[in-house]
């Protein structure tokens, strides 16, 4: 069963802090997703990494894929308010099945 | 392009009552996801849905089921509600290559059940 881990589960930090977030597997993912997701609303895209040891920046946001594509990090520089949120890493199931296999999340609380 | 779109919101049930809950996708999509999002058990795959066939279904019991309709649209119920049903469910669309290759999901903004 291939299942994704992240940490931290809980994340409250002071505007301007950096931070990173962990996403763990045992298994390989073709490619793997984050997601912002604000309450009351549905997930977004903010970005999705395909190659091993693939390096994306979104502003202040940086995503790197595991050079085995097991693993993935997200760093937030300088973090604001409006980063807060429910950060979840998600990726194709590999066992010839059409669903995508979430992570546990992340929530983050930046504090002014 | 406009993104996907669910019906309704917002909704309140009885334990015992059925729910019908409607998705649209985004023009040229194809597939359809359906998850359920609680706080205890975070997003969890329902069922996905391509050209009208249901291709894969996640744990959950019978009482949840799904269909896609020829433009796309889906619509997913659930019969005899239970306390437990209350949650926020997703869905999203994509554009899959076929199995093994994948385009990226983007999510509807929900429909938050809560059952009494």
């Amino acid at each position: 069963t291939q299942l994704l881990e992240q940490s931290p589960q809980f994340l409250s930090i002071q505007e301007g802090e950096n931070l990173t977030v962990y996403c763990n597997s045992s298994s390989v993912f073709s490619s793997l997703q984050w997601y912002r997701q604000e309450p009351g609303e549905g997930p977004v895209l903010l970005v999705t990494v395909v190659t091993g040891g693939e390096v994306k920046k979104l502003k202040r946001l940086t995503f790197q894929f595991g050079d085995a594509r097991k693993d993935s990090s997200l760093h937030i520089t300088a973090a604001q308010p409006g980063d807060t949120g429910l950060y979840l890493c998600a990726g194709p199931s590999t066992s010839g099945t059409y669903k995508y296999i979430f992570g546990t999340g992340t929530r983050l609380k930046v504090l002014a | 392009k406009a993104g996907v779109t669910q019906t309704p919101r917002y909704l309140i049930k009885t334990r015992g009552q059925q729910v019908t809950l409607s998705c649209s996708p985004i023009s040229g999509h194809r597939s359809v996801s359906w998850y359920q999002q609680t706080p205890g058990q975070g997003l969890q795959f329902l069922f996905e849905y391509f050209s009208e066939t249901q291709r894969n279904k996640g744990n959950f019991p019978g009482r949840f089921s799904g269909r896609q309709f020829s433009n796309s649209r889906s619509e997913m119920n659930v019969s005899t509600l239970e306390l437990g049903d209350s949650a926020l469910y997703l869905c999203a669309s994509s554009r899959p290559l076929g199995q093994g290759a994948w385009e990226t999901q983007y999510f509807g903004p929900g429909t938050r059940l809560l059952v009494l």
